[in-house]
């Protein structure tokens, strides 16, 4: 079975330009997230989706951040404009169920550099 | 919001010890999750843990919710045990629920 993929790997960008993530869960999930990694903290949700529906998007800066996931299956995540402390790891994961117990499949993230 | 504090937030160890992680969380939950982070970035979930004991290989958990505290046990660690072991509950955070992650505890196992 095939994990949760991710791409790019690594971005760098400077402040202001705009970025973009996406993310491929897996197959049969419905419901999936995204998280920031700042270095030295753990994962923060940034917003969830079931299906193609936003269950929790409170802690999206939605000034400058934005998510979609138009056909319940692929999602991504933009950012405009950067700022300096976007600078993270962007977690994306999926899980079959909609329960926050249920187990949680991360990606290898989107490390984003901005200058 | 809840607040989920680990500790050591740093750990060394030789091959072979054996370690101890604890997880204290801020309110009452009917729910903990343990995680590894490899060197790599690759987070997976090791443990979901309400309450009591669970065991796999090398690694235990034991949760006390009524205390507000849960235990990782890694008994002699090998080097592929190194990186960051999360713990994280679900709380309520901005007026809805979420898992919610400490800040980790680092672990080095040196050959």
């Amino acid at each position: 079975e095939a994990g949760v993929a991710q791409s790019p790997r690594y971005k760098i960008i400077e402040k202001r330009q705009s970025v973009a993530f996406w993310c491929n869960p897996i197959s049969g999930h419905a419901t999936l997230y995204w998280y920031q990694q700042i270095l030295g903290q753990g994962p923060k949700l940034l917003i969830q989706f079931q299906n193609n529906g936003v269950v929790d998007d409170s802690q999206l800066p939605k000034d400058r951040f934005s998510a979609e996931r138009l056909k319940g299956v692929d999602s991504t995540l933009k950012i405009q404009p950067a700022k300096l402390e976007d600078s993270a790891v962007y977690l994306c994961a999926s899980s079959l169920g909609p329960e926050l117990t249920d187990t949680q499949y991360f990606g290898p993230g989107t490390r984003l550099t901005v200058l | 919001g809840i607040q989920v504090e680990q500790s050591p937030p740093d750990l060394i160890l030789q091959e072979g010890a054996n370690s101890t992680l604890r997880c204290n969380f801020s309110d009452s939950v009917n729910n903990l999750q343990w995680f590894h982070q490899n060197p790599w970035g690759q987070l997976i979930n090791l443990f979901y843990i309400p309450s009591g004991t669970k065991q796999n290989g090398r690694l235990s958990a034991t949760t006390v919710a009524t205390e507000r505290y849960s235990l990782l046990y890694i008994s002699s660690s090998q080097t592929t045990d190194s990186g960051v072991y999360f713990c994280a509950v679900v709380g309520e955070m901005d007026s809805s629920y979420k898992l919610i992650f400490g800040s980790g505890t680092r672990l080095l196992v040196r050959p």
